[in-house]
């Protein structure tokens, strides 16, 4: 596609439920990534895959939280048994493999109550 | 360990009043220093990639410039619509991410 997708735009999760957010990257692209961003602040890291290979899951704050990319294009985010202080912006983006430019996308809105 | 600082975190002008935003970062192996700009509800947009100190590079009313401890994003002349948060963030050796700054929230007032 033009750009990076990702769905749902706006989640309302109750605490404990388990929540699942989808990527869909620029076409072409090897590189994905999912970031968090909390209100006020800049995005933090928290996985990088290139093709379904998931190089790099640093970032994920807890074991409640897991990607995915089996086919090596769209992505999943899951969190399991959310908990009020998952509430955030996750943004998805993606690139061409090395130095390139990463792409956003508009990002799901998470709130949990 | 890599560190991005913005300053200032908020900034108002008046239209047309030129300024300039600061990035100041630590990182080991500068592979690339980014710009973005994000609207309300909105993803990053991509501004500016610079890899070496001295590089300088424009876009309209913008110009990225870049030493080897900060990165100035200059605005000639703001319009109302240049207001957003521009983030700033890095990209050390060996690292495939970004590492993001917290930004600064320019408001332009007609």
């Amino acid at each position: 596609g033009a750009g990076v997708s990702q769905s749902p735009r706006y989640k309302v999760a109750k605490r404990g439920q388990d929540v699942a957010l989808r990527c869909d990257p620029i076409s072409g692209h090897v590189s994905l990534f999912w970031y968090q961003q909390a209100l006020g602040q800049g995005p933090e890291f928290l996985t990088y895959f290139q093709n379904e290979a998931q190089l790099d899951k640093s970032g994920l704050p807890s074991d409640r939280f897991f990607a995915e990319r089996p086919e090596g294009s769209v992505s999943t985010l899951k969190i399991q048994r959310t908990q009020q202080e998952d509430s955030a912006v996750y943004l998805c983006a993606s690139s061409l493999a090395g130095r390139n430019t990463i792409y956003f996308g508009e990002g799901s809105w998470l709130t949990v109550v | 360990e890599d560190q991005v600082t913005q300053s200032p975190e908020a900034l108002r002008l008046q239209e047309g009043e030129s300024s300039s935003l600061n990035c100041s970062y630590t990182v080991s192996g500068l592979r690339g220093l980014f710009w973005y700009r994000q609207d309300p509800g909105k993803g990053p947009e991509f501004l500016f990639t610079l890899y070496s100190a001295g590089e300088e590079k424009e876009k309209e009313r913008l110009k990225a410039t870049l030493t080897k401890k900060e990165s100035f994003l200059h605005i000639t002349a703001p319009k109302p619509e240049d207001s957003a948060t521009y983030l700033c963030a890095v990209r050390g050796t060996g690292a495939n991410n970004l590492f993001f700054g917290t930004g600064t929230r320019l408001t332009v007032i007609p």
